[in-house]
């Protein structure tokens, strides 16, 4: 079975950093996503890792160790619209020549001035 | 390009009813996936599909039925709608795995959603 889990609720001041954690217990991993959603909208794709270390895109970054079973999404130079739940999502191999996702039940962030 | 697309947005249903939610997608994906979302439950698959003509159950599949006739389109029926099928409905859809690429060829992109109410 798959078990991830990340925090509830974060709060964080516009301008500030912020961590958001993830950890996973999972058979047949093969990379974790993160996915954000803003309130009413569609989850939107993030990052991705697949190999231990860090993946930077602008003012995201994303962690992942794979013995420790463990990823981390950090947001810099935080902005209002930053404010949304962000989602952990693993993916495993089917056996079925395709993969599933199993989502986190996602961490709702609110960025305050 | 419309991405993925999902009718109705909303839907008001009474306990029995039946109902068909249709996802489209113009990104000749082979990969679809239906998806519910619950306050405090996250995200949780319910059916998907590889390709035409193929169907697979996810985590949630009771009461609900899927077909994929047409690589673009994936329908998810509710026989008889339940209370407990109150939820929001993801559809998203991936190209097959290829080797490697950051972001994956895999990354399921979702469509708007469909709110359902079942009374």
């Amino acid at each position: 079975g798959q078990n991830i889990d990340q925090p509830t609720e974060m709060t964080a001041t516009e301008g500030a950093i912020v961590q958001i954690n993830c950890t996973y217990q999972t058979s047949g991993f093969n990379g974790l996503f993160w996915y954000q959603q803003h309130a009413g909208e569609a989850p939107t794709f993030l990052s991705y890792n697949v190999l231990d270390g860090l993946e930077e895109k602008g003012r995201f970054s994303s962690f992942l160790s794979r013995s420790k079973g463990y990823s981390y999404l950090l947001l810099k130079e935080l902005q209002m619209k930053d404010s949304a739940s962000y989602l952990c999502a693993v993916r495993s191999d089917s056996g079925a020549g395709s993969y599933q996702l199993t989502f986190g039940k996602g961490t709702k962030l609110s960025v305050i001035p | 390009n419309a991405g993925v697309t999902q009718t109705p947005k909303f839907r008001v249903l009474k306990t029995g009813q039946s109902m068909t939610l249709l996802c489209a997608q113009d990104m000749n994906h082979e990969y679809m996936y239906w998806y519910r979302q619950d306050p405090g439950m996250g995200l949780r698959l319910i059916h998907y599909s590889v390709g035409e003509g193929t169907t697979a159950k996810g985590e949630v599949p009771d009461g609900y039925n899927v077909s994929r006739l047409k690589k673009q389109n994936f329908l998810l029926g509710l026989e008889s709608a339940a209370p407990s099928q109150t939820s929001v409905y993801f559809c998203a859809s991936s190209y097959r795995d290829r080797a490697g690429g950051n972001p994956p060829s895999e990354t399921q992109y979702f469509g708007p959603g469909t709110r359902l109410l079942v009374l």
